[in-house]
């Protein structure tokens, strides 16, 4: 059972284009990531949210952590080609460890 | 700076034949240490975490099994290999037993890539 479920699971979006992806969950968490995967590799961290409500900004994607610390979002302005990747988000609990949600494949075309 | 190493980088073997993966990490001293599997572009799998040398904890029951030798080695072992252990294997460390991990933050190798025939 996925403790954060994403939606959508699948994106393709035009180049210049914006794109939101959510991840939701009925339970709170710490903290919050967001990585992002290329085919063949280890995610990368892209940020951590860990106060209710915060928003956080990289060049042209924007992150938010729900009030409630419960659901975020990522939001990316005018989409490049070299987003293209699997979007996963992670929820940290208290024990060393993080659930992650199914993940987002977004494709971005030229 | 941390980086982390894992190999081999990807692997072949047949159904019954053993299996030994290697993990290490570089440039941090008593790293929380994790193996998880992940399905062809799907979510990770939490198989086994360490927070100290000997120290192994299972998440999901299975056919492998995991030790932590040294402080920056962590090994993911199976003696019989099955069809369904194919996937994605990827290491990660985060924080250390000394304080709390930054908010869970977790950085992960470049991965293992495993088929089972």
């Amino acid at each position: 059972t996925q403790l954060l479920e994403q939606s959508p699971q699948f994106l393709s979006i035009q180049e210049g284009e914006n794109l939101t992806v959510y991840c939701n969950s009925s339970s709170v968490f710490s903290s919050l990531q967001w990585y992002r995967q290329e085919p063949g590799e280890g995610p990368v961290l892209l940020v951590t949210v860990v106060t209710g409500g915060e928003v956080k900004k990289l060049k042209r994607l924007t992150f938010q952590f729900g009030d409630a610390r419960k659901d975020s979002s990522l939001h990316i302005t005018a989409a490049q080609t070299g987003d293209t990747g699997l979007y996963l988000c992670a929820g940290g609990r208290d024990d060393y460890k993080l659930s992650f949600g199914a993940g987002t494949t977004v494709t971005v075309r030229a | 700076s941390q980086t982390i190493h894992q190999w081999p980088a990807t692997l072949v073997q047949p159904v019954g034949s053993p299996l030994s993966l290697e993990c290490t990490v570089e440039g941090t001293s008593n790293p929380n240490l994790y193996w998880y599997r992940q399905a062809a572009g799907r979510g990770l799998q939490l198989l086994f975490y360490s927070v100290g040398i000997g120290q192994i904890s299972s998440e999901v029951p299975q056919n492998l099994s995991a030790s932590r030798p040294q402080d920056r080695q962590f090994i993911l072992s199976s003696k019989k290999l099955l069809l369904s252990d194919s996937g994605f294997y990827l290491c990660a460390w985060g924080g250390d037993r000394d304080s709390k991990p930054r908010y869970n933050e977790q950085f992960f190798g470049p991965g293992t890539r495993l088929t089972v025939l």
